[in-house]
């Protein structure tokens, strides 16, 4: 079983809509979490961390995370075209620049006009 | 932004061939990573490296794959001798160390052993 599942798959939203997507970590050791986006062709980018419980906003993105439950939630407001990307969850026991991150499959994101 | 490059882009092999998968991690950055993404799959941590040291390493990494970075060159992936199932795309990262320990990723190679 993956240490980190995502849902849904894929969904569209339309252009200056609410996109909102979940991961969930099946390893209790796992306490800090990323979002990281890749655009077509190119590697992943960090959109944010998030390693204590509740909201954390940056621009038109929102994490919010629950330890209890492992479960952690992107939500990104008012959609632009170029939010269009594979959106992944990745996951870490530590807080440290050490450590390998356990990813999830990703959410594909396409926002239309 | 900062960026991580990785040479080359694609890279078709035959099966038993060695590969070299080069990285140009971000200027002063001091940990240095590979992930591998078979097609399908998850993204899938290799190995970090510090200091001129393997620091983890997972159950992915075989004895086949080493990692080093001369002198402050590229940081490279080895694979001596390849198999079919190393086929993938392999991910380039590294960050400073410092604040929030962001990894920067690069685009990847693409292998295919034949």
């Amino acid at each position: 079983q993956q240490k980190v599942q995502q849902s849904p798959e894929s969904l569209s939203v339309p252009e200056g809509g609410m996109a909102s997507f979940n991961c969930t970590s099946s390893d209790r050791n796992f306490q800090y979490f990323w979002w990281y986006r890749q655009h077509s062709g190119e590697g992943p980018k960090a959109l944010m961390s998030i390693f204590s419980d509740g909201d954390k906003k940056e621009g038109r993105f929102t994490a919010h995370l629950n330890k209890a439950s492992l479960h952690v939630s992107l939500h990104i407001r008012d959609s632009q075209p170029s939010d269009s990307a594979l959106y992944f969850c990745a996951a870490s026991e530590h807080d440290n620049y050490a450590q390998g991150l356990t990813f999830g499959l990703g959410t594909r994101v396409s926002v239309f006009p | 932004g900062p960026k991580v490059l990785q040479i080359p882009s694609h890279q078709i092999i035959d099966m038993g061939q060695m590969v070299t998968l080069n990285c140009d991690p971000v200027s002063n950055h001091l940990y240095f990573y590979w992930y591998k993404q078979i097609l399908g799959q998850q993204m899938e941590f290799l190995v970090n490296f510090y200091n001129g040291k393997v620091m983890e390493k997972s159950k992915l990494f075989k004895d086949q794959f080493s990692v080093e970075r001369p002198d402050g060159s590229y940081f490279t992936l080895k694979i001596q001798p390849t198999a079919l199932e190393d086929s993938a795309v392999y991910f380039c990262a590294s960050s400073s160390g410092l604040g929030s320990a962001e990894q920067f990723f690069g685009p990847g190679t693409r292998l295919t052993v034949l």
